[in-house]
């Protein structure tokens, strides 16, 4: 089974309006991480934000920020105000205690900026 | 600080070659990570050392794909020989910490990749 998974290949939005990345995820482990990456054209992969799964608030770095439900397993990815810049692909990632400190990364989306 | 660095950024190789991707992880850190990405199948972990020591290779396809982390500051991935399947990017990245996940210590940094062709 996907530990990860991200449901939309790909995405157009806006530029300046705001757009919501899908990510779900499957574990048993009470402890983890959920992490989001963007990959530019460029091809190095830029850490994001970060959510553990004991943090009481919703994570925030800038216009990046993450709503987190733990119940349903989800940690959506919410960028406001998008750029043309943040055309990229963007991947959701886990790291459980359990597993050591490997990351299981989603299949992407690709998000397009549209000016 | 460097970040983590990589060499080659692009290898070119013929099939049955002998291909070695070098990095060197951010100082300090304690764990360090070989992942591929192709299309096909995304990103994918290869192996993982904690203190040099290999803890997980069981992402590694087979006896052609070998690494190793002879001190704290270097670590290779080395294929032999090497098949058009190969063909990749692999990064390394680097982390501190060693267990839990409650900090966002355990960020991985990574590097910025090898371009592996094999013709």
């Amino acid at each position: 089974a996907q530990k990860i998974t991200q449901t939309q290949p790909g995405m157009f939005v806006q530029e300046k309006e705001a757009v919501t990345l899908d990510c779900t995820y499957d574990t048993s482990d009470p402890s983890y991480g959920l992490f989001w990456y963007k990959q530019p054209s460029s091809g190095e992969m830029i850490f994001l934000i970060y959510q553990g799964s004991y943090d009481q608030q919703n994570a925030t770095e800038g216009r990046y920020s993450l709503n987190f439900q733990k119940a349903r397993k989800s940690a959506n990815l919410v960028i406001s105000a998008s750029q043309l810049g943040d055309s990229a692909m963007y991947f959701c990632a886990m790291r459980e205690r359990n597993a050591g400190n490997m990351l299981t990364f989603g299949g992407g989306t690709r998000l397009m900026v549209k000016p | 600080d460097a970040g983590v660095i990589q060499s080659p950024r692009h290898e070119v190789t013929e099939m049955g070659q002998e291909v070695t991707l070098r990095c060197k992880p951010i100082s300090g850190h304690n764990s360090l990570f070989w992942y591929r990405q192709t299309m096909m199948r995304g990103l994918e972990l290869l192996i993982y050392f904690n203190n040099n020591v290999p803890i997980d290779d069981s992402g590694m396809p087979e006896d052609r794909f070998s690494a190793k982390m002879p001190n704290a500051s270097f670590s290779t991935l080395k294929i032999q020989p090497s098949e058009p399947r190969d063909s990749a990017v692999y990064f390394c990245a680097s982390s501190l910490g060693t267990s839990g996940t409650s900090s966002g210590a355990n960020v991985l940094t990574f590097g910025a990749g090898s371009r592996l062709t094999v013709l």
